[in-house]
């Protein structure tokens, strides 16, 4: 089956420790991207790898961390967590980065105290 | 400037009343798409439908009917006979062909109540 999968789901964490959130598609994708949804402001695009190796910035970078040494995989990570980055948040890959519909992953609740 | 507003933040309606959700989009490119997404109240994003810039036909699916207008630069969506199950929240999203052809836009997304 054709997926996006995200672990953890949902995550409690304290200020200042590290974390990362995995993220793994089945479906060969090139484009891979991390979104986070806050209330009344929609998705906003955290960053993005277009294939291996490449990555750049969205619209909201600070406080995050990705890589992408694989196709499949696109981690974030939070070097030092703050409470501002308490969110629900999506990964999403798209076969190319044009004209193509996003899969997203079943999202990651963060909760940072 | 906001490139997909959804205005209505919320909108609460009797089952089998039909709804309609507006999506209004800004761009310069000429070619660019747009796509609607549901999220139920279990969390996951749901793609509905992609629509390209150059072909402007509504599209109906089932009780799910998109009406696409360049010259109002809106996509909006309209459910028929809506039921319980269609209470979710709705994205609208653009992509452009152009500069930033590797951005994605949301809207910030209509709350749709459907109750019985």
């Amino acid at each position: 089956e054709a997926q996006v999968t995200q672990n953890p789901r949902y995550l409690i964490t304290v200020t200042g420790k590290k974390l990362t959130v995995t993220c793994s598609q089945n479906m060969n994708h090139e484009y891979m991207s991390w979104y986070r949804q806050d209330p009344g402001l929609g998705l906003r695009q955290i960053y993005y790898s277009m294939n291996v190796e490449v990555t750049d910035k969205g619209d909201v970078p600070e406080g995050y961390k990705v890589s992408r040494k694989e196709k499949r995989n696109f981690p974030l990570i939070l070097e030092s967590p703050s409470p501002n980055q308490t969110s629900l948040y999506f990964c999403a890959s798209r076969r190319t980065a044009l004209n193509t519909e996003a899969f997203f992953g079943q999202g990651t609740r963060l909760t940072v105290v | 400037a906001q490139k997909v507003t959804q205005a209505q933040t919320e909108i609460s309606v009797v089952e089998k009343e039909d709804v309609t959700l507006d999506c209004v989009y800004e761009t310069r490119d000429t070619t660019y798409y747009l796509f609607w997404y549901k999220q139920p109240p279990s969390g996951e994003l749901v793609f509905l439908i992609r629509r390209n810039s150059f072909d402007e036909q509504n599209e109906i699916s089932g009780r799910y009917s998109w009406n696409f207008q360049k010259s109002t630069s809106s996509f909006n969506f309209t459910i028929t006979a809506s039921q319980v199950v269609d209470s979710a929240v709705y994205f609208c999203a653009l992509s452009e062909a152009g500069d930033n052809f590797n951005k994605f836009y949301f809207g910030s997304g209509t709350k749709l109540n459907v109750k019985p």
